[in-house]
């Protein structure tokens, strides 16, 4: 069975830095396609980033140059590295995948809630 | 990018059938058959409904189905019943922006 577990939300100030994980376990970060999706309280679902199983990332233009995805095969774990937060990046994020399919997402995490405020 | 375009609200009664739209452009919906629906309840993860179109992933009872026309997907639930009250989200592969993925505005499903 495919699980996904984020973890590294929390409360942070604008301009701060947070990093999220994603263990996954049932299956190979590094031969799927895997994302990360968000969702801002009361609001509808955002791709954020994906890597793709050969190593192409790709970002939504709102957090382009600010936020990085990245997996560590040892560990099975997807990352995503967030920096020079603002409050309009509070949001449930997601770890998400495909499996082999891209941009379908079979897969969810429980998701992991960022807070950006003073 | 540019949102999907879905209805805010739909509703219906038990045992009734309600269909939920999803417009797009032909550089997304209309090009491609890369069409997925999302059923999330409140408070829970997104859960895959139906992917390319019509394809139900394993587990998804078959009173759930999709279908493209045009610019313009639809997920139509049968037989309606008080657990399928939830926010439903379409996404398509789209050509237009830099990312190439894109969601639905979401359309809450409430069973009157």
């Amino acid at each position: 069975e495919v699980q996904l577990v984020e973890s590294g939300g929390g409360l942070i100030q604008p301009g701060g830095s947070l990093r999220l994980s994603c263990a996954a376990s049932g299956f190979t970060v590094s031969s799927n396609y895997m994302s990360w999706v968000r969702q801002a309280p009361g609001k509808g679902l955002e791709w954020v980033s994906v890597i793709y199983s050969g190593g192409s990332t790709y970002y939504a233009d709102s957090v382009k140059g600010r936020f990085t995805i990245s997996r560590d095969n040892s560990k099975n774990t997807l990352y995503l590295q967030m920096n020079s937060l603002r409050a309009e990046d509070t949001a449930v994020y997601y770890c998400a995948s495909g499996g082999s399919y891209y941009p379908e997402l079979f897969y969810w995490g429980q998701g992991t809630l960022v807070t950006v405020s003073s | 990018q540019s949102a999907l375009t879905q209805p805010p609200s739909v509703s219906g009664s038990p045992g009734q059938s309600v269909t939920i739209s999803c417009t797009g452009t032909s550089s997304d919906v209309g090009s491609y058959n890369r069409v997925s629906w999302y059923q999330q309840p409140p408070g829970t993860a997104p859960k895959l409904m139906i992917y390319e179109v019509s394809n139900r992933p394993s587990g998804v009872p078959d009173r759930f189905s999709g279908s493209k026309s045009g610019n313009t997907a639809s997920l139509t639930i049968s037989g309606l019943q008080a657990e399928d009250e939830a926010d439903y989200y379409c996404s398509s592969y789209t050509s237009s922006s830099t990312f190439d993925v894109v969601f639905g505005g979401g359309t809450k499903l409430t069973v009157l």
